[in-house]
Parts: C-alpha cells; structure tokens; sequence
C-alpha cells in the first residue's frame, strides 16, 4: 500500500463547478498535510495546508481534513480553465532522522471552458 | 526575491561522467530536500537536511550523494549517473519541519 494515493485522473469537469480532489495516507502519526498545484514542466506550489481536523477555506479553495478515516481533501468551487493541472497532496510524517514528506503521485484536473 | 535556485535547468550527460545539480536559497531556511519526479510516480525524496552538516536518506538515496556545508546550499551529486537516474530533480526548502516546501525551478537530466 503507497503511504500517500491519490486519484491519478483525469478528472474533468466544466468552467464554473466544484472539483473535488481526495487523498489517502496510511500513517496515522501524520501531522500536517499539503496540497500543491503544479502545471506542466513547473515547479510545485503550494496552495493551501492543513494541521487540524475539519475545513479550511482560502479563496475558492477549502481543504478538508479527516484525521480518524485518514484522508485529505481540497475542493476548488467556481473552477476556472487556469486550475487546469495536477495537483499533488503532501503528507509529513515523522521519521527516525526527523521528519519526511511523502507527496502522492498527484490527480491531473482539466477544466473545460 | 525569496526563492530556491537550481543549476543548470536541463542536462545531458553520459553514463558514468560525475555531475553536481547546484540548489541555493536565500530565506535562511532550515531545512532543504531535493526530489525526483517520474510519471505515475510522483514526487519522491531522495534526501533531505535538517541543518548544517545533517543529512539523511529519503526513499530514493542510491546513486546520489549531498552534502550541506552552508545553510544556504544543499548540491546534489552524481557520482556515477545512469540511465535510470533520467529524471526530473526539484530542490525544495522549508522554514522548519512540518511547513511547507518551496521548490526551485527543476532540473531536466537525462543521462544517456
């Protein structure tokens, strides 16, 4: 089982709705979660984090957090042709030299104008 | 302006030849990791830092080496690269553990 899955996509839906994108983890000692955008042959960058349990609202964006069913979620309303690209959930899980991220392998969203 | 910084952005090389994929940041970060991202397999750590003259392994360490002399440079070395080690190599940095990444430009290497 991979410590972080995401949806690989695609996922399409029209200009104006609600893209909803999920995430996994199995590490139960996870203690903050991430969600990047990153457009083809760019960088990844970071649009919202989580540390609690519940909702997140930045803008159009909300992520979601569910510690005790172990998943994450952003959900993007009004969706708009420039959300179109692959988004990358981001897990921080604590290690023996410290900390590691372990990132999904992201879900591609296209956007239809 | 705050960023990381990768050199070069694209490299071809030959199986064997030793290269060094620069990364510097100037936000007196803390901690610095570099990744490798392949299709469908995401981004993967292949080591990170947690200060001056402390590294550590990630998932991906063989073939690659790192050192962290400065605080704000964290290069990547190739010993020896091989085919399998085409890739696409971001260097990412953090203000403290448990924040986010803000990654450099990326790194094209191909290695034929």
């Amino acid at each position: 089982q991979k410590e972080v899955e995401q949806n690989s996509g695609p996922l399409s839906v029209p200009e104006g709705a609600i893209a909803s994108l999920n995430c996994t983890y199995s590490d139960r000692g996870s203690q903050s979660f991430f969600w990047y955008r990153q457009y083809s042959g760019k960088s990844p960058e970071l649009i919202m984090f989580i540390y609690s349990n519940g909702d997140k609202e930045d803008g159009r964006f909300t992520a979601q957090l569910n510690k005790a069913s172990q998943y994450v979620s952003l959900l993007i309303r009004d969706s708009q042709p420039s959300d179109s690209a692959t988004y990358l959930c981001a897990v921080n899980m604590f290690s023996t030299g410290g900390f590691k991220t372990i990132f999904g392998a992201g879900t591609r969203l296209f956007v239809k104008a | 302006e705050a960023q990381v910084t990768q050199n070069p952005r694209y490299l071809i090389t030959v199986t064997g030849k030793k290269l060094t994929v620069t990364c510097s940041q100037n936000m007196n970060h803390e901690y610095m990791s570099w990744y490798r991202q392949d299709p469908g397999l995401g981004l993967r750590q292949i080591y990170y830092s947690m200060n001056v003259e402390v590294t550590d392994k990630g998932d991906v360490p063989e073939g690659y080496k790192v050192s962290r002399k400065e605080k704000r440079n964290f290069p990547l070395i190739l010993e020896s690269p091989s085919p399998n080690q085409t890739s696409l190599y971001f260097c990412a940095s953090s203000p403290a553990k448990n924040t986010e990444a803000f990654f450099g430009q990326g790194t094209r290497l191909t290695v034929v």
